[in-house]
């Protein structure tokens, strides 16, 4: 049963053109993290939503905008699309506490032509 | 700021060999301990964590990692790989005991050979 569900696995759009990446989870975990992974990187954090908190990474671009209305649901916007945004997006929630790994989604493929 | 240091990107090794794979990091503090993988087209699963205690922890698929404080590793072993091991692997680290996010090694691309 998929448990953090990203929507679409596959996203193409244009430069410049504001784009917005889904994530949703079953897990009622407090906690959902946003990640950029581009080709042969580490996955890098660029925010996350402790509940209705919400913690930016200080290297992260102001491009990068998100939302989470509920518990199940946080968005990733990117306002104008650079070609240096296509990357893998991978979304994961967590408990709060030391011993609470953090759940993946799939991810969403995002492509800029 | 915490890094992460895996020192090997590609490993190639034929089923039944050994495995073990680096990971160093640094942080002066406490820290949290985790490895990755991810199969072909899948997301990323935990395969072991570590976090207090018995510095030596079992994970899934017969895997096992030892924390060694004074070297600051975390080091995947197994003991016998099998094809189906094929994966990216990531070792990450965060501190604390609240909300904080992963910071990830650069993976270890392993191939396992019939």
């Amino acid at each position: 049963d998929a448990m953090v569900i990203q929507n679409p696995r596959y996203q193409v759009t244009q430069f410049g053109k504001p784009v917005t990446l889904s994530c949703s989870q079953t897990l009622n975990h407090n906690v959902m993290y946003w990640y950029q992974q581009k080709s042969s990187q580490a996955p890098k954090l660029l925010f996350h939503y402790y509940d209705k908190d919400f913690n930016n990474e200080a290297d992260t671009p102001d491009n990068f905008q998100s939302r989470r209305p509920n518990t199940s649901f946080c968005f990733l916007d990117i306002r104008s699309p650079g070609l240096g945004d296509a990357a893998m997006y991978l979304c994961a929630t967590s408990r709060v506490g030391r011993n609470q790994p953090q759940h993946f989604g799939d991810g969403t493929r995002l492509s800029i032509l | 700021a915490q890094s992460v240091s895996q020192h090997n990107h590609h490993v190639i090794l034929s089923e039944a060999a050994s495995l073990e794979l680096g990971c160093n990091y640094s942080y002066g503090g406490t820290v949290n301990l985790f490895w990755y993988v991810q199969y072909p087209g899948q997301h990323l699963q935990l395969l072991l964590k570590y976090f207090s205690g018995d510095p030596l922890v079992k994970g899934i698929k017969g895997f096992e990692a030892e924390f060694i404080k004074s070297k600051f590793s975390f080091n995947l072993r197994k003991p016998s790989v099998q094809w189906s091991d094929t994966a990216e692997y990531f070792c990450a680290v965060n501190s604390g005991g609240g909300a904080d996010g992963l910071t990830f090694g650069k993976g270890t691309h392993l191939i396992i050979q019939p």
